[in-house]
């Protein structure tokens, strides 16, 4: 069976400092991989999903950026961390038109 | 173009009373249609998915759905709430991409 792990589960980073979330699927071969972010409170925000290794489309500019350096591998990161950057990030790959999520991870920007 | 509205951002309902969480779809094509659940700091997971099979879906924890093509609906039922029933629930429709709804918080009055 499949499953996706990201990591770190919590993370807390001052404001300016570079950041990288992992996400990893297991159990399938080159799967769409996706990035979202909840804000506080609010609906889900996609914002990078790759189609395969280093194919990657942005659909927010901003500055976080996304890589995929191996099939079943999917890196969110970014230079420097704005307050803004808050939130709650999840991956998620899909399969017969269905996504499935990971376990996600909390960062708070201090 | 797709999307999909949930209306009513929070639902309240007693205990054991009827759970009723709404969603309109846009879909230029026949859509797929899903609900997720979201727990407190968790991914999201799939409750249940319309994909032209038949109009009642039934899904995991005594949820179901139905998909009402003339009233472009796809709500979401349970008939006796339980407290492990409150969290969040996204609404989401398939094409060449997922969207999702900004979501329902629903909360159980013992």
């Amino acid at each position: 069976s499949q499953t996706i792990h990201q990591w770190p589960a919590t993370l807390v980073q001052p404001v300016g400092s570079p950041l990288s979330l992992e996400c990893t699927v297991e159990g399938t071969s080159n799967p769409n991989l996706y990035w979202y972010r909840q804000a506080a409170g609010r609906g889900l925000q996609l914002l990078f999903y790759s189609v395969g290794i280093g194919q990657i489309s942005s659909e927010v500019p901003q500055n976080l950026s996304a890589s995929r350096p191996q099939d079943r591998q999917f890196i969110l990161s970014s230079k420097k961390l704005l307050l803004s950057d808050s939130g709650f990030y999840l991956c998620a790959w899909d399969s017969r038109d269905t996504q499935y999520f990971g376990p996600g991870t909390r960062l708070t920007v201090l | 173009a797709q999307s999909v509205t949930q209306l009513g951002s929070h639902v309240s309902v007693s205990e054991g009373a009827l759970v009723l969480l709404r969603c309109n779809y846009s879909s230029s094509v026949p859509p797929y249609l899903f609900w997720y659940v979201q727990y407190p700091n968790q991914g999201l997971q799939l409750l249940l998915k319309y994909t032209s099979a038949a109009t009642l879906v039934k899904g995991i924890n005594g949820f179901e759905a139905e998909f009402k093509k003339s009233e472009t609906s796809f709500h979401l039922t349970k008939p006796s709430a339980h407290m492990s029933d409150a969290a969040e629930y996204f609404c989401a429709v398939s094409g060449n991409q997922f969207y999702f709804g900004t979501g329902t918080s629903l909360t159980v009055i013992p």
